[in-house]
């Protein structure tokens, strides 16, 4: 299994400036992901955050609102960008763990709850 | 489009009764199946994860996965109060590394 350690755990933050959220994976993971949750809401993919290269972003989340770093197989950062109070949410960090692809696991972070005010 | 359907409850069972929960998918191709549980505030945890046809035991946690029929279910025997919570399904449809989430049904054991 992997241990995610996510910063901060919480912060609430005024419209129009930018928040940073660290991710950090006590081993080399293959892969790193981010999602948001909104309240009652299930899990939604913003991206897949790729060593060394631009993330892999789904349908409705961008580069310019969401940029993601992934410098090394243990560490990643994404930043929400000119906030508004629809970005209020809990933002988690995932990784998989090796083996096969048909058996590998997701694993989170604590998460970040935002409140954007 | 790829959908994993769960109901979203309460589901309400008395302590030491037996919780059942439910969920579908759309893709009769899906290779993978888990079954994560999320207290209010906290993160998704793995509870199981089911592969094959039939019935996966650990502990007091049953998972039964019928992929003819496209449904995977957990039981929870002896429900507890701790084991109140919300169960999130995850599906990763064939071909994907990445699983994707029902919504989640909460559950609630009462005392």
């Amino acid at each position: 299994s992997a241990v995610i350690s996510q910063k901060p755990s919480r912060d609430i933050c005024q419209r129009g400036t930018s928040l940073t959220i660290q991710c950090q994976v006590d081993s080399q993971v293959t892969m790193m992901f981010w999602y948001r949750q909104q309240p009652g809401q299930s899990l939604t993919l913003i991206a897949t955050a790729n060593q060394g290269s631009e993330a892999t972003y789904e349908s409705g989340f961008v580069i310019d609102k969401f940029p993601i770093s992934r410098p090394n197989l243990t560490f990643s950062t994404l930043t929400v960008s000119n906030m508004s109070p629809e970005d209020s949410s809990i933002y988690l960090c995932s990784a998989t763990s090796g083996g096969s692809l048909a058996k590998n696991i997701q694993y989170f972070g604590a998460g970040t709850r935002l409140s954007v005010l | 489009q790829k959908e994993v359907e769960q109901n979203s409850g309460p589901l309400s069972v008395p302590e030491g009764a037996i919780a059942s929960l439910n969920c579908t998918y759309s893709d009769r191709g899906s290779q993978s199946f888990f079954w994560y549980r999320q207290y209010s505030g906290k993160s998704p945890e793995l509870i199981m994860s089911i592969y094959s046809n039939g019935d996966k035991e650990d502990g007091r946690f049953t998972a039964q996965l019928n992929k003819a029929s496209q449904y995977v279910s957990l039981l929870i025997r002896d429900s507890q109060p701790s084991d109140s919570a919300t169960y999130l399904c995850a599906v990763r449809f064939g071909g994907s590394y990445i699983p994707t989430f029902g919504r989640g049904t909460s559950l609630i054991v009462h005392p």
